[in-house]
């Protein structure tokens, strides 16, 4: 079966520092992957969203980058946080060819 | 572009039932999904519908009207667990999973005894 790993699981940063979230799949093989944010009161927003290594798709401009090095990591950056930058970071697979994506357990990031 | 309407907030008696509605108006389209989310945690599948009618999943139903840009989700014998946040997503076209989902705000259920 398959499992979606993503850490930490609660991070405090304060602003201007930088940032690194891991997240790894296990148990398939050329997935989709995909980073959403969902701010407090807000929905879940895309980020980026890849298919394959080191294919990366930008939704929004902002000071967060991503990279996929291996076929099934991926991981969000950042060199300068913003106070804005804070909430909850959830990593997401699909097959390739489907529609239906598998969230992983998240990451709450707060930018102090 | 694309905007996904749901309700912000319901409640429901525990065994009842309840309705979430969900309208898009979206520049294209090629699926709908509700997830749920309970506090503090990931999003949870529940159903996908492509083509328009009603997919039965147990306590849980969606129907979609393509023509009308509607949705809804309709559980049934309510239960206590069943507070969360459900939320409306939306695929769009040329799907094949490269691109991600637009979601809605969710919407904010809570199951009163």
């Amino acid at each position: 079966s398959q499992t979606i790993h993503q850490w930490p699981a609660t991070l405090v940063q304060p602003v201007g520092s930088p940032l690194s979230l891991e997240c790894t799949v296990e148990g398939t093989s050329n997935p989709n992957l995909y980073w959403y944010r969902q701010a407090a009161g807000r929905g879940l927003q895309l980020l980026f969203y890849s298919v394959g290594i080191g294919q990366i798709s930008s939704e929004v401009p902002q000071n967060l980058s991503a990279s996929r090095p291996q076929d099934r990591q991926f991981i969000l950056s950042s060199k300068k946080l913003l106070l804005s930058d804070s909430g909850f970071y959830l990593c997401a697979w699909a097959p390739m060819g489907y529609n239906e994506q598998f969230f992983g357990p998240g990451t709450r990031l707060t930018v102090l | 572009g694309q905007n996904i309407d749901q309700p912000t907030e319901m409640t429901a008696t525990e065994g009842a039932i309840v309705q979430i509605n969900c309208t898009y108006q979206t520049s294209g389209f090629n699926g709908l999904f509700w997830y749920q989310q309970h506090a503090g945690e990931a999003p949870t599948f529940l159903s996908y519908n492509v083509l328009d009618g009603l997919e039965e999943k147990g306590r849980f139903s969606s129907f979609l009207s393509r023509s009308k840009g509607y949705s809804y989700l309709l559980l049934k014998e309510l239960q206590m667990k069943d507070s969360a946040s459900y939320l409306c997503a939306v695929t769009p076209p040329g799907g094949g999973g490269a691109d991600g989902l637009t979601f809605g705000k969710g919407t904010h259920l809570i199951i009163q005894p």
